[in-house]
């Protein structure tokens, strides 16, 4: 079990640049999310799936950040246009069913200069 | 709304001493409360978790407390350790149905050998 996969590790963009985050979960979960971390802001829920489906997006901060999810073993976050407060660690996470533990990834961080 | 409310932010302990770190939650249906572990630059990884059908649940020096009827819960790390240093995040499930779960703000516990 490789666990979940995420890319890049590191992204370092320019201000305007948009950004793609990539993530594979577990074979086998059927739920992903997508969280972000900050210090200030700790780790915040930015959006999930069950099935491929998106469920909730209200921790999405605006129109400039979108997720897809087509299909079970694949996930991107975009952000389209970057900007400097978007700079934070993004964690993909994925878990079998309700009421068990997500299993993270190592994080993408993401520095907007 | 979703909140879990996390105290101590910061904990210094002494190497071989006990460590608590306590969380409430706000909503009355939730029935499952992992607590995550993240070292510096890691993933959150799940150490413990418990469901609300118990009142606690052990595994080696790490134990967790739920009293459903105050809505809180504890974790409790006996004999500490130099390499317990970490912050450690309880979090609770919300949204029944399509449950997710939300993390408290993160407790910075340091073992002072």
């Amino acid at each position: 079990d490789a666990g979940v996969i995420q890319s890049p590790r590191h992204e370092v963009t320019e201000m305007g640049q948009e950004v793609t985050l990539r993530c594979k979960p577990i074979s086998g979960h059927n739920s992903l999310f997508w969280y972000r971390q900050t210090m200030m802001r700790g780790l915040e829920l930015l959006i999930y799936f069950n099935n491929n489906v998106p469920i909730d997006d209200s921790g999405m901060p605006e129109d400039r950040f979108s997720a897809k999810m087509p299909n079970a073993s694949f996930s991107t976050l975009k952000i389209q246009p970057s900007e400097p407060r978007d700079s934070a660690v993004y964690f993909c996470a994925s878990r079998v069913g309700s009421y068990y533990g997500y299993t993270f990834g190592s994080g993408t961080r993401l520095t907007v200069v | 709304g979703e909140n879990v409310e996390q105290h101590p932010s910061t904990l210094s302990v002494q190497e071989g001493d006990s460590a608590v770190i306590k969380c409430t939650y706000s909503d009355s249906a939730s029935n499952y409360f992992p607590w995550y572990k993240q070292e510096l630059g890691k993933r959150p990884q799940l150490i413990i978790d418990i469901r609300s059908n118990v009142g606690e649940k052990k595994d080696q020096r790490i134990a967790v407390t739920l009293n459903k009827t105050a809505k809180h819960f504890s974790l409790h790390i006996t004999e500490t350790q130099p390499e317990d240093s970490a912050v450690y995040f309880c979090a609770a499930t919300f949204n029944f149905g399509n449950e997710k779960l939300t993390f408290g703000t993160g407790t910075r516990l340091t073992i002072i050998p």
